[in-house]
């Protein structure tokens, strides 16, 4: 089954600073990507997502992800970090052999003023 | 948003005594799932469906059923909830009409279940 790895459990960044947050997937075959948003008390939203294609995707909120086959990865990026930015992120990959969508245990956001 | 609605928001059960979550749609989508989320764990699929009367185990189905008989409606139900079933539980829909792991997902907002 495929699995997604997100090695950073908790990540601290200043206003205005830019962000990488890490995912890892494995997967055998071609992997469908998902980056998701969550705020406190709020179910997940949907940011961007990686079928085929160009490997860097563009998302909503000036979030954008690279799709890097050679390292199993597909981080998630944004040049200047909003105080609003601040919740959880949860990597996602989709697999054709399960028909299912395995998500990563998730990183904590914390923006500093 | 998408129209999903999850009932209750919030409860608290003792050990042993049946519960059951319901997950309302108004977007008429072929897939809804239901996921319970823990603390280092993320999102992990407990049972979704592909349509009325057709549902499918996830990862971690042990100690859970479902029921559709409406396309907008999704039961989860704890025949005999124990402790270990405390978390919160998120229903999600998706628009795939031929698949469920290629299509992006629209979460409700989560009922807290707290078994004591």
């Amino acid at each position: 089954a495929q699995s997604v790895t997100q090695p950073d459990i908790h990540i601290t960044v200043s206003e205005g600073a830019s962000l990488e947050l890490r995912c890892n997937y494995s997967y055998g075959a071609t992997p469908y990507l998902f980056w998701y948003v969550q705020s406190p008390g709020q179910g997940l939203q949907l940011l961007l997502k990686y079928f085929s294609g160009d490997t860097l995707v563009q998302g909503i909120k000036g979030f954008e992800a690279e799709f890097k086959r050679s390292q199993s990865s597909f981080n998630l990026r944004k040049p200047s970090v909003h105080w609003s930015d601040a919740a959880e992120y949860f990597c996602a990959v989709g697999s054709y052999n399960n028909n299912d969508m395995r998500f990563g245990a998730g990183t904590r956001l914390t923006v500093k003023p | 948003d998408a129209g999903i609605t999850q009932s209750p928001r919030h409860k608290v059960t003792e050990t042993g005594t049946p519960v059951t979550l319901r997950c309302h749609q108004t977007e008429n989508h072929r897939y809804m799932y239901w996921y319970r989320q823990d603390p280092g764990h993320g999102l992990r699929l407990i049972h979704y469906s592909y349509g009325v009367k057709d549902t499918d185990k996830g990862e971690v189905s042990d100690g859970y059923s479902v029921s559709r008989s409406k396309t907008e409606d999704f039961l989860l139900t704890l025949e005999s909830a124990t402790s270990s079933q405390t978390s919160v539980y998120f229903c999600a829909i998706s628009d795939g009409t031929d698949s469920s792991y290629n299509s992006p997902l629209h979460f409700g907002n989560g009922t807290r279940l707290t078994v004591t």
